[in-house]
């Protein structure tokens, strides 16, 4: 079965320390990957998505994400949190065969001066 | 960059009324789409649609939902008769390729959120 799981609801740093927010998938096959953001009454944003050109793949404001065929992940990090960064982080996957996009539950991050 | 702009951003029913969703996709986009998210829950594919058809929905995506692309420039998602369980955000998106393509980028709006009575 296709499914994606985000280990953290909620993640808490301090400004200027790093984020990682961790995503893991299920599949039968190479998935498409993405994490979208969603500000306070803003839209769905895309951060980044994974191309297969590399592994590391990096997107905007800083975030990256790491492809680990090997651990079924595709986890983001950013090195230096600022207080911008607060806000719903998605981890979405889609599958060759379906319009469907699938949704992690998402993780809030906080980020405290 | 350019935007999906979905109105209005609250809606408020009683049930068993009918609603109407709006949503105004990039203007050069041909694919549409529909996905929701009762709150605490995962946000949900409803329905894709292209060259105005259905191209795939969801389980969720009974007979008390339809959309249409009634001019040139808006794509609405219509609930026939609210229940209770419909309240939640409700997400416009668009494309210029299908979502099946892989790696394609879906552009969402800001959302609707339903809250039936």
């Amino acid at each position: 079965a296709q499914s994606v799981t985000q280990l953290d609801s909620h993640v808490s740093v301090s400004e200027g320390t790093p984020v990682l927010l961790r995503c893991n998938y299920s599949s039968s096959y190479s998935p498409s990957l993405f994490w979208y953001v969603q500000h306070p009454n803003k839209g769905l944003q895309l951060l980044l998505k994974y191309t297969s050109a590399a592994t590391l793949v990096k997107g905007i404001n800083g975030f990256e994400a790491e492809f680990k065929k090997s651990e079924t992940s595709f986890h983001l990090t950013k090195p230096s949190a600022h207080m911008s960064d607060a806000a719903e982080y998605f981890c979405v996957v889609g599958f060759y065969n379906t319009d469907k996009l699938i949704f992690g539950t998402g993780t809030r991050l906080q980020v405290f001066p | 960059e350019p935007e999906v702009t979905q109105t209005p951003s609250h809606q408020v029913t009683q049930m068993g009324q009918e609603v109407i969703l709006r949503c105004v996709p990039i203007s050069n986009h041909l694919y549409f789409y529909w996905y929701r998210q009762i709150l605490g829950q995962k946000v949900e594919f409803l329905v894709s649609f292209y060259n105005n058809e259905i191209s795939e929905k969801s389980e969720i995506f009974d007979d008390q939902f339809s959309v249409e692309r009634p001019d040139g420039s808006n794509f609405t998602l219509k609930i026939r008769s609210t229940k209770l369980e419909d309240s939640a955000m409700y997400f416009c998106a668009s494309s210029p390729r299908p979502a099946i393509i892989r790696n394609e980028k879906l552009f969402f709006g800001s959302g609707t959120q339903l809250s039936v009575l």
